[in-house]
């Protein structure tokens, strides 16, 4: 157990739709990353907050968005969803903005019918 | 451009073999990172190992070891008497400090199956 929390588990729903996944970091990490893995994208950076401000973008889509709150949780918004967003989305962690090692929870797989 | 190149897609040993998992980075600073996750069937992603550009000591953790080369860009890291746990999917990553972002650029992926 990585100390990363993301809820939901498992997400299905339809083309048009918005969702919400919720990440909570390991206990005292100030910076949260999210990550999509696709079968043919692979492991993709999508954004990275650390301490309520957002540091980096990755290839995220405009349909997305996220936030990290004063407590440090994170959400990462999907909206206008389409087939091609089915995929297993992470959330990690680390100390600081530096390059420590980030640890992973255990991803949230959205399917999108 | 692929920072990460993992040219094994799978590999299948029997148990109590060794695995050595390739990875070879490209990058044009001096300061970086390089990391082994793993990513078993239960899908999530562990790490394993950090090393950063300054040190290329090679160590040994357990069955774990790595061999990290900056003259050949490379970072293989070598499961040795595999057992069946050890399947999962490996993954080589980079971390770049001078673009002042910290994000993981990851390899496709290796696939490791150790039979019983």
């Amino acid at each position: 157990d990585s100390g990363v929390t993301q809820t939901p588990k498992h997400l299905i729903t339809a083309t048009g739709q918005r969702v919400t996944l919720r990440c909570s970091p390991r206990s005292g990490d100030l910076s949260v990353y999210w990550y999509q893995q696709s079968l043919d994208q692979g492991l993709q950076f999508l954004i990275q907050y650390y301490n309520g401000e957002e540091r980096a973008k990755g290839n995220i889509l405009e349909r997305f968005s996220a936030q990290q709150f004063p407590d440090l949780h994170s959400e990462l918004n999907l909206s206008s969803l389409e087939l091609g967003d089915s995929a297993l989305y992470f959330c990690a962690s680390s100390v600081a903005e530096a390059t420590y090692e980030q640890y992973f929870g255990p991803g949230t797989r959205l399917t999108v019918t | 451009a692929q920072k990460v190149t993992q040219a094994q897609t799978e590999i299948s040993v029997v148990e109590k073999e060794d695995v050595t998992l390739d990875c070879v980075y490209e990058t044009r600073d001096t300061t970086y990172y390089l990391f082994w996750y793993k990513q078993p069937p239960s899908g999530e992603l562990v790490f394993l190992i950090r090393r950063n550009s300054f040190d290329e000591q090679n160590e040994i953790s357990g069955r774990y070891s790595w061999n990290f080369q900056k003259s050949t860009s490379s970072f293989n890291f070598t499961i040795t008497a595999s057992q069946v746990v050890d399947s999962a999917v490996y993954f080589c990553a980079l971390s770049e400090a001078a673009l002042n972002d910290y994000k993981l650029s990851f390899g496709a992926g290796t696939t490791v199956t150790v039979r019983a």
